[in-house]
């Protein structure tokens, strides 16, 4: 079974601290890896995608890949009330195929 | 712009009712899915259209009913529902199968 694993939280950290949301999958030779966001009652978001090594800024974001691991992050720098929302990591996992979700991670930023 | 509409924002229908759930993007993307979401879980893959042929059907029940007149369109129909199918459909594109998804805002189902 081809899968992405993410912890289903909730993680709950303080304004203005790194948020770290993890995601791990079951298939050595995937090759890209996207993160959403969906707030409560709304379709999901595109944040970044993320093909190699390494890390990836966007903003306050930041996507890390470790291929080696299978594991994929998402850092949130400065984490305001209005980044509460969950997070999805997805991967087509290898080839031409859909995307596979994650459970999901759902994140509260703390007032 | 990475648009997709959907249409209508909610539907509330009678188990005997045929209604249908539209989505429309305009980017030229040739990969077109129907996603069923319940509360608290992810989306969950209903069908793929690849180049305007269905690809995918996961197993879904023939209640519901996939279509796509042409590249830009994708309806999913519907008849006979049963209560458990309340959830929000939600449509995404790609420029092709397993590159970035776009999503509509989806169509909040209730079947009463």
């Amino acid at each position: 079974q081809k899968e992405v694993e993410q912890n289903s939280g909730p993680l709950s950290v303080p304004e203005g601290a790194i948020a770290s949301l993890n995601c791990t999958y079951s298939d050595r030779g995937s090759q890209s890896f996207f993160w959403y966001r969906q707030y409560s009652g709304k379709s999901p978001e595109l944040i970044m995608f993320i093909y190699s090594n390494g890390d990836k800024e966007d903003g306050r974001f930041t996507a890390q890949l470790n291929k080696a691991s299978q594991y994929v992050s998402l850092l949130i720098r400065d984490s305001q009330p209005s980044d509460s929302a969950t997070y999805l990591c997805a991967s087509p996992l290898r080839g031409n195929t859909p995307l596979v979700f994650g459970k999901g991670t759902r994140l509260s930023v703390i007032a | 712009d990475t648009e997709v509409t959907q249409t209508p924002k909610h539907l509330v229908m009678g188990m005997t009712n045929k209604k249908s759930l539209k989505c429309e993007q305009h980017m030229g993307h040739r990969a077109m899915y129907w996603y069923k979401q319940k509360a608290k879980k992810p989306p969950e893959l209903m069908f793929v259209y690849s180049y305007e042929k269905l690809s995918i059907n996961e197993s879904v029940p023939s209640r519901f009913s996939p279509e796509c007149p042409n590249s830009s369109l994708l309806n999913l129909h519907l008849h006979a529902l049963q209560p458990e199918d309340s959830a929000l459909y939600l449509c995404a594109s790609s420029q092709d199968v397993g590159e970035t998804q776009y999503f509509g805002p989806g169509t909040r189902l209730l079947v009463l």
